[in-house]
């Protein structure tokens, strides 16, 4: 088992452009979250899927942020237009389903100049 | 609105020497608590799942214990392994998301 899966490890960009993150769950999984951590706040939710429909979505800073999962082995969290606030790491996580652990990958450290 | 606090921010300690992690909760209908490991550079790893008060759970030098209002991580005659952030989260009954604290960053020295 290779656990969750997250591309890029790191990521530098400009502010204004477009980020895409990547993550691929383990299989079998249904539910994927995505989380944003900070020294500030700590670990924030930002959405989560279960069977690849986005369940709660609440937690998406404001519209330049965007997820999808678009079949059960991949979803994506975009930025568009990125901004030097939205340093942090980002991890996707997934369980078997919404009561059980999650598994974390190992994160997208995102650095926006 | 659930809150994880957790104390203290950051914990040095002596190889052997004993102590407790705290993490404090308000939720509204708990289902369970959670402990995470996180070692810099990667993502938190599960270690424990407390579900009621009076409950305890162990893995090596660690041990986990619940209460209406808090928990606690207890870790004997630790090592320097043992070093790296724990991570308290909660979760509500219904079947909602974790709710995590920021966590205390252990450091065992030899």
């Amino acid at each position: 088992d290779a656990g969750v899966i997250q591309s890029p490890r790191h990521e530098v960009t400009e502010m204004g452009q477009e980020v895409t993150l990547r993550c691929k769950p383990i299989s079998g999984h249904n539910s994927l979250f995505w989380y944003r951590q900070t020294m500030m706040r700590g670990l924030e939710l930002l959405i989560y899927f279960n069977n690849n429909v986005p369940i709660d979505d609440s937690g998406m800073p404001e519209d330049r942020f965007s997820a999808k999962m678009p079949n059960a082995s991949f979803s994506t969290l975009k930025i568009q237009p990125s901004e030097p606030r939205d340093s942090a790491v980002y991890f996707c996580a997934s369980s078997p389903d919404r009561n059980s652990p999650l598994h974390f990958g190992n994160g997208t450290r995102l650095t926006v100049t | 609105e659930d809150q994880v606090t957790q104390s203290p921010e950051a914990l040095r300690l002596q190889e052997g020497e004993s102590s407790s992690l705290n993490c404090s909760y308000t939720v509204s209908g708990l289902r369970g608590l959670f402990w995470y490991r996180q070692d810099p550079g990667k993502g938190p790893e599960f270690l424990f799942t407390l579900y009621s008060a009076g409950e305890e759970k162990e893995k090596e030098r660690l041990k986990a214990t619940l209460t209406k209002k808090e928990s606690f991580l207890h870790i004997t005659a630790p090592k320097p392994e043992d070093s790296a952030t724990y991570l308290c989260a909660v979760q509500r009954r219904g079947n909602t998301p974790l709710v995590f604290g920021k966590g205390t960053r252990l450091s065992v020295i030899a």
